[in-house]
């Protein structure tokens, strides 16, 4: 592993389905996020987490969750996905505080249907 | 809070002409800015990153910015556009707590 992998790539998944988008990163860095993508509206943060064993809401947060258990994974969890959840979702990292370089995974592209 | 606009949703460039890309920022205080490329179905790669040092900022691929406080901006050039920077730029504040803000991106077109 180098940097940050994401799984599965991609996925179609029913409605009212649960789903759990997979992180982990090998750079032992604190600070990992999960955003989505949509077009036209950029990318925007769904939760963070600045520290193993902490998570915050970000502008998107309503029908996820994520846990921080350790430094390297950073799951996300849709509990009842829709199809407005239908997004390419991408997980990053970054040393900390300032503007240190962020580290990004290659993405998630998820249908809900 | 921070924020920026990126003023294009798309442009469009003739190969060997200039580019320009637009990106106006909001924030209270001095930002950290960057600018992101994403190619066609890939992930996103940092193209270079204004931290408060130089205003003229230099990235990859013959890319590079100018911080101006007086218009906050932070646009992207690039003297001669090649069909390979056809991608998606995404315009980025550093945020409260470490927190990437994106603009909504410009999406460049490169003609042969």
């Amino acid at each position: 592993i180098a940097g940050i992998t994401q799984a599965p790539t991609s996925q179609i998944l029913a409605a009212g389905r649960r789903m759990t988008l997979r992180c982990t990163q090998d750079m032992r860095h604190n600070a990992m996020y999960w955003y989505r993508q949509d077009l036209g509206l950029g990318l925007r943060l769904i939760h963070y987490s600045n520290t193993a064993g902490t998570t915050g809401k970000g502008e998107v947060p309503d029908g996820y969750s994520v846990s921080r258990a350790n430094t390297d994974d950073f799951p996300l969890t849709l509990a009842s996905a829709v199809p407005s959840q239908t997004s390419v979702y991408f997980c990053a990292s970054s040393a900390g505080q300032g503007p240190y370089g962020y580290t990004f995974g290659s993405g998630t592209r998820l249908t809900v249907v | 809070a921070q924020s920026v606009t990126q003023l294009d949703s798309h442009v469009s460039v003739s190969e060997g002409t200039p580019v320009l890309l637009r990106c106006n920022y909001s924030s209270s205080y001095s930002p950290s800015l960057f600018w992101y490329v994403q190619h066609p179905n890939k992930g996103l790669q940092l193209l270079l990153k204004y931290t408060s040092a130089a205003t003229l900022v230099k990235g990859i691929n013959g890319f590079e910015a100018e911080f101006k406080k007086s218009e906050t901006s932070f646009h992207l050039t690039k003297p001669s556009a090649h069909m390979s920077d056809a991608a998606e730029y995404f315009c980025v504040v550093l945020g409260g707590t470490n927190k990437l803000i994106f603009g909504t991106g410009t999406l460049l077109a490169v003609q042969p």
